[in-house]
């Protein structure tokens, strides 16, 4: 079947523009996830979705960071006002269970602040 | 200390030798542990998961688990150039939700 997709994959903003990121995970899956990557890491925890409901953002760097999954599947990371560490790859996982299961990962959108 | 660690690598092994790589990790209510492999460019793809401390084994990969010393490994039986990329080694702590903690990958080359 379909796996998890992202777009756009790659986007270059202005800084200060807003930015908006979409994901699609994997038909059926109840959790899912953001995770933000820098160059010769590992990706790194924003925020968790179970459901509609985000259980956990804890990892979001700051208020200009926000997310929603408002029908429980398509989810939108959105960053305001955009800065130059912002530039990262944004990477959406989703699983089946709420807690413990596999995650598999969208291809990622490439975001480049200028 | 990094909550989970993992050398940075590269590691590079010949074609056909058994490729190693390992992970150690601080937190003691890490429950579950998972391998992902990521290509230059790409986005991480499962390859094992382990529950329970011992091997599992699927195909050319054994993952093993010692919960006692905390620490995760991933074996590569009969590499290939294919298998050069990226693993990164993550866990899952129940008590903190579903997210994963990943290390920062071991650079794996696996030359012909």
């Amino acid at each position: 079947g379909a796996g998890v997709s992202q777009s756009p994959r790659y986007k270059v903003a202005k800084r200060g523009q807003d930015v908006a990121l979409r994901c699609d995970p994997i038909s059926g899956h109840v959790s899912l996830f953001w995770y933000q990557q820098a160059l010769g890491q590992g990706p790194e925890f924003l925020t968790y979705f179970q459901n509609e409901a985000q259980l956990d953002k804890s990892g979001l760097p700051s208020d200009r960071f926000f997310a929603e999954r408002p029908e429980g599947s398509v989810s939108t990371l959105k960053i305001q006002r955009t800065q130059q560490e912002d530039s990262a790859v944004y990477l959406c996982a989703s699983s089946l269970a709420a807690v413990g299961a596999e995650q598999y990962f969208g291809p990622g959108t490439r975001l480049t602040v200028t | 200390q990094k909550e989970v660690e993992q050398n940075s690598g590269p590691l590079s092994v010949p074609e056909g030798a058994i490729a190693s790589l390992n992970c150690t990790y601080s937190d003691r209510g890490s429950q579950s542990f998972f391998w992902y492999r990521q290509y230059s460019g790409k986005s991480p793809e499962l390859i094992m998961f382990i529950y329970s401390n011992g091997d599992k084994e699927d195909g050319r990969f054994t993952a093993q688990l010692n919960k006692a010393s905390q620490y995760v490994s991933l074996l590569i039986r009969d590499s290939q150039p294919s298998d050069s990329a990226t693993y990164l080694c993550a866990v899952l702590i129940y008590n903190q939700g579903g997210k994963l903690i990943f290390g920062q990958g071991t650079e794996l080359s696996v030359k012909p």
